[in-house]
């Protein structure tokens, strides 16, 4: 069966510090990998996706990127954390074509 | 992309049945209309996804009006553990892959 893992489950940086948050899907080849994130009280806000190894889409300009070194791992980064970047981070990943979408238990980033 | 709308918030009396709306007018006729759910501090769980047809499984009905325009959600026998945000998204095709763009959905209460 598929699973898909993300850490940390929690993570609080401050303002300016690097960031690296890691996913990875099992039981699966050639996943759609996507990253969420979700402001306290808002709704989910999709950041970035993937179709492929090195393939990355970005939707919202902003200061976090995303790579996906391997086909079933998906990480997101920044270089250096602001405030507004603090929220719920979800990994989730799709096997292809109007297919359901699998999200993980989510990373709480607090940015102080 | 097609768009949704949802109301923000309902409540539902525990062991009734649950109808949750969303207006999708802008729908393509090739884009599927999924539901998610997520529990506090959860990823968004699958519920069910159609095309034209209503559809049926354990957890939920999916009614599709024949305009595709709108849909509703209905937990037949709403329990407490059905308290959640509930999304209707809708499925679009670009670049090889599907981005699954979230509204804010609607915050299910279920009352004893």
């Amino acid at each position: 069966s598929q699973t898909i893992h993300q850490w940390p489950a929690t993570l609080v940086q401050p303002v300016g510090s690097p960031l690296s948050l890691e996913c990875t899907v099992e039981g699966t080849s050639n996943p759609n990998l996507y990253w969420y994130r979700q402001a306290a009280g808002r709704g989910l806000q999709l950041l970035f996706y993937s179709v492929g190894i090195g393939q990355i889409s970005s939707e919202v300009p902003q200061n976090l990127s995303a790579s996906r070194p391997q086909d079933r791992q998906f990480i997101l980064s920044s270089k250096k954390l602001l405030l507004s970047d603090s929220g719920f981070y979800l990994c989730a990943w799709s096997a292809g074509r109007a297919e359901k979408l699998f999200f993980g238990s989510g990373t709480q980033l607090s940015v102080l | 992309d097609a768009k949704t709308t949802q109301p923000p918030s309902m409540d539902c009396a525990e062991g009734r049945a649950a109808n949750l709306p969303c207006n999708h007018s802008t729908i393509s006729g090739n884009e599927y209309v999924y539901w998610y759910r997520q529990i506090h501090s959860q990823g968004p769980q699958y519920i069910i996804h159609g095309l034209k047809n209503n559809e049926t499984n354990e957890m939920a009905s999916l009614i599709i009006t024949e305009d595709r325009k709108s849909s509703t959600l209905i937990l037949p026998h709403a329990t407490l553990r059905d308290t959640a945000v509930y999304y209707c998204i809708v499925i679009s095709y670009p670049s090889g892959t599907y981005k699954y763009i979230f509204g804010t959905g609607t915050r299910l209460k279920v009352l004893a």
